[in-house]
Order: C-alpha cells, then sequence, then structure tokens
C-alpha cells in the first residue's frame, strides 16, 4: 500500500546527540517536504525537495539538514541536538499529477533532555 | 505573499449540529486548495482537495466549497459526531503549482456528545 513512513515515531534523547529522523514514501512522489510544530501551535516549513540531489530551506529557520539521494528517502539530521529542538517533526510528500494532493506521514515527537 | 486565515481559531458544538469552517487567503491566484484533519499528536490528513477551477468537493458527511475571487473557502461539516472533534487546516498552494503549500493556523473542533 503506497504511504508515507516516519520513523522513530517518538525520540527521547540528551543533549549533544546526533539524531536522524527518517521519513520514506511508496508513492513515487517528487516532492517532499518536512515540517516543524510544536503542540497546539501552527505547522512550519522548515525543509523541501523537488527531487533527487534538490534541497530546500523553508519559512522557519532551522539548525537541521536534510538529504535526497533517493526519491522515496529524506532524512532529516540534527548534528547536536538541544532542548530548544523538543517538537513534532512532520515528513510529507506530493505527487506531480495534476492534482497536486499532498500527504502527510504520522510524525516523529522528539524529545531532548 | 500568500497569508491564509482561519475563523473561528476554536469552535465547541453539540452533536448533531450542520458547521462550516472559514478559511480566507489574500492572492487569489491559487493552483488548489486543500483542507486536512490533525488529531492531536497526529500527523495531517487530506479531506478534501478543490482545483482552482472548481466550485466545490463532497465527501460523505463534508462538503468544501472554493470562491476563488474572493479568496474564500469552507468546510461543512454536517450531522457532527463526537469523533469528527480535531483540528481542521486549510492550506493553499499558489499558481505556480510548484511552491509549498501556505498553511492556516487551523480551527479546533470540539463535538460534544
Amino acid at each position: 500500500e503506497a504511504d508515507i513512513y516516519q520513523t522513530p515515531r517518538y525520540l527521547v534523547i540528551g543533549t549533544g546527540k546526533k539524531i536522524t529522523l527518517e521519513c520514506s514514501q511508496t508513492m513515487g512522489h517528487d516532492k517532499m517536504y518536512w515540517y516543524q510544530q510544536d503542540p497546539g501551535m501552527e505547522l512550519h516549513l522548515i525543509h523541501y525537495s523537488y527531487g533527487v540531489n534538490s534541497t530546500e530551506k523553508g519559512d522557519l529557520s532551522s539548525e537541521s539538514t536534510v538529504s535526497r539521494i533517493r526519491t522515496e528517502h529524506f532524512p532529516l539530521t540534527l548534528e547536536s541536538a538541544r532542548p530548544s529542538h523538543t517538537s513534532q517533526y512532520l515528513c510529507a510528500s506530493r505527487g506531480g499529477q495534476s492534482t497536486y494532493e499532498q500527504f502527510f506521514g504520522p510524525g516523529t515527537r522528539l524529545t531532548v533532555l | 505573499k500568500q497569508e491564509v486565515t482561519q475563523i473561528p481559531a476554536a469552535l465547541s458544538v453539540p452533536e448533531g449540529e450542520n458547521l462550516v469552517l472559514n478559511c480566507s487567503f489574500t492572492d487569489s491566484a491559487i493552483y488548489n486548495l486543500q483542507w486536512f484533519r490533525q488529531d492531536p499528536g497526529k500527523g495531517l490528513t487530506s479531506l478534501l482537495l478543490i482545483q482552482s477551477s472548481q466550485r466545490e468537493q463532497t465527501s460523505g458527511r463534508l462538503n468544501a466549497s472554493l470562491d476563488k475571487s474572493s479568496g474564500r473557502s469552507t468546510l461543512y461539516i454536517a450531522a457532527s459526531q463526537p469523533g469528527d472533534s480535531a483540528t481542521y487546516l486549510c492550506a493553499v498552494r499558489t499558481l505556480s503549482g510548484n511552491t509549498p503549500l501556505v498553511f492556516g493556523k487551523g480551527t479546533r473542533l470540539s463535538v460534544i456528545a
């Protein structure tokens, strides 16, 4: 079944650790996105990609980085986690067909102690 | 720059009521508009997608309308149920189709049994 997968779903980690949040989609979508969302707050776009080897920064300044080596995979990396990075991270993708409908993964809830 | 506003920010209704959620956008040159639902701590679920050439879309008890010239969309929920309780987000994609979605801050809906 075509879907978007995010792992881990929950992560509690200490300050200074390097972490990678995984996002994979099986829909063959070119466009992929990362959003950050604090509880009860609005979504903020932090990174996006138009395709392999393409990455762009979003509206919200982020200390994270992304890579797009394969169409289906769009990982987000924090080199040194800090408590201010505590948030929910949502991955999304959308097709290149005429509808351009966007779909979201289930999210990763990150807590940095 | 496109801005999306959703009113009201929160809404509480008794079960069985029909209700309308509002979304307005500042730039009418849009490619499409998408309504999402988000349950607490979860990702976003796509509810309805309206292309710029369409006036409305329906799915079950949900009906979304689009008046592009006035920069407005409404999401109508018929015969509301407690299971409809969630945050509803409206998002627009600009005319080029290649830019990221611009999201509103959402309407938090509570349906009381």
